[in-house]
């Protein structure tokens, strides 16, 4: 069973950069027809999708999101990406890795991580 | 339309029978996608597609649709099902997903 798992630390201060990494358990990355995807959610708020990525490293991101996140794939380590530069106090949230899905016209995410606490904070 | 639109609060008695709607352009050219969240619990996947319930989900939550307008149904709720429910889907101006604002479920 496919299982995904963040990991990262749980606070960065101000202007600093945020790296998390999600690490695939219980299937391989190799396959040409999975997605990957970071989603937050800030405390109390409700889910944002952040970005995707494909097994060729295509990416695509929330426009709101103003280009701020860079996801990357390696999938020798069984393992995907999520940088974000110059973290601000509105970035504290709850990171999520999931997997995306899309079936015809149903996007889904059909897996998720158990999510991160990520706090801004000097 | 980049938007998904979600009753805040919702309430239902126990056993009684809930729907929880979710509106958005987007809707009329995409399926919805339902996620069950507990506090402090990562999404749950209940309902994806027309009314498709992954496995391990009660057969209590169903799916429908007309239009711009999703419903996820609960048929005799348990106390078990108060929690946070989400409504995501492809958004129509661009390659790129949504998610609704989320409906809190109390279960009376």
């Amino acid at each position: 069973q496919l299982q995904l798992q963040e990991s990262g630390p749980g606070r960065v201060k101000p202007s600093e950069t945020l790296s998390l990494t999600c690490i695939v358990s219980g299937g391989s990355m190799s396959s040409r027809g999975y997605y990957w995807g970071w989603l937050r959610q800030p405390p109390g708020k409700g889910l944002e999708w952040i970005g995707n990525i494909d097994y060729y490293g295509t990416t695509n991101y929330n426009p709101s999101l103003k280009n701020r996140f860079t996801i990357s794939l390696d999938t020798s380590k069984n393992q995907f990406s999520l940088r974000l530069a110059s973290v601000i106090a509105a970035d504290t949230a709850v990171y999520y890795c999931a997997r995306p899905r899309i079936s015809g016209t149903t996007y889904y995410f059909d897996t998720w991580g158990q999510g991160l606490l990520v706090t801004v904070s000097s | 339309s980049s938007e998904l639109t979600q009753d805040p609060t919702v309430s239902v008695a126990l056993g009684q029978t809930v729907r929880i709607t979710c509106q958005g352009d987007s809707l009329r050219k995409y399926f919805a996608t339902w996620y069950q969240q507990k506090p402090g619990q990562a999404p749950l996947l209940v309902i994806y597609g027309k009314t498709n319930r992954p496995s391990g989900i009660p057969d209590r939550f169903s799916g429908s649709g007309s239009g711009d307008t999703a419903s996820l149904t609960i048929t005799g709720a348990q106390a078990e099902d108060e929690a946070d429910y989400y409504c995501n889907s492809r958004g129509t101006d661009g390659d790129f997903w949504i998610f609704g604002g989320g409906t809190k479920l109390t279960v009376l």
